[in-house]
């Protein structure tokens, strides 16, 4: 079975742009998460997706956004880039939501 | 809130030394626990889970046991490889534990294992 596919591997964007991330989650699984890595602040939770439907969300300001598709395939963007965005992004999926995340290799964002 | 606290890192120990990593929580209630790994350039791997007080979770070796008295969930093995050289996080799923989509992570901790 497929892991989960985060596309992506490696971005470089400048200060003010907008980026897509995308995830594709184990076939079967409806549940999809992100979450920010950095050194400084650590593994953070981003948002939670189940069957198109947002389920969480962290706490980040509005210009992080995501959604989920009906094939539960799932992106995420962010909008006016800041340096501080710069991370590794990780996309995690489970088929449901008591079923231990399965993550990605993660998207790694650099902002210029 | 909700938080997981592991000992400061990095540490280092010579193949077949004996490991215990350190992880203490607060949380309402009793949550499921988690330990994951994180070789480089990897994401995160589900290393073992426990869900509820007194289960041992066990994998590769690797053992932590859920301590309800002490809220506590350390990592330990017996003997270390060079291949477990790796980053490890402790998780619980946030305040009400009904989902594991939503983890607070502690800060992790880089081990590395020489030959």
């Amino acid at each position: 079975k497929a892991g989960v596919t985060q596309t992506p591997r490696y971005l470089i964007k400048t200060r003010g742009q907008q980026v897509t991330l995308s995830c594709s989650p184990i076939s079967g699984h409806r549940s999809v998460s992100w979450y920010q890595q950095t050194p400084g602040q650590g593994l953070q939770f981003l948002f939670e997706y189940f069957s198109e439907t947002q389920r969480n969300k962290g706490n980040f300001p509005g210009r992080f956004s995501g959604r989920q598709f009906s094939n539960s395939r799932s992106e995420m963007n962010v909008s006016t880039l800041e340096l501080g965005d710069s991370a590794l992004y990780l996309c995690a999926s489970s088929s449901t939501s008591s079923s231990p995340l399965h993550f990605g290799n993660g998207t790694r964002l650099t902002v210029t | 809130g909700d938080s997981v606290t592991q000992m400061e890192g990095p540490v280092t120990l010579s193949e077949e030394a004996f490991l215990t990593i350190n992880c203490t929580y607060t949380a309402t209630g009793y949550p499921s626990l988690f330990w994951y790994v994180q070789y480089p350039g990897e994401g995160l791997q589900l290393l073992l889970k426990a869900t509820k007080a007194d289960d041992k979770g066990s994998n590769k070796g690797f053992e932590a046991t859920y301590r309800k008295e002490t809220t506590s969930f350390h990592l330990e093995k017996g003997s270390v490889q060079v291949s477990d050289s790796a980053v490890y996080f402790c998780a619980l799923p946030n305040a009400g534990g009904t989902s594991y989509g939503k983890l607070t992570f502690g800060q992790g901790t880089i081990l590395t294992v020489h030959p």
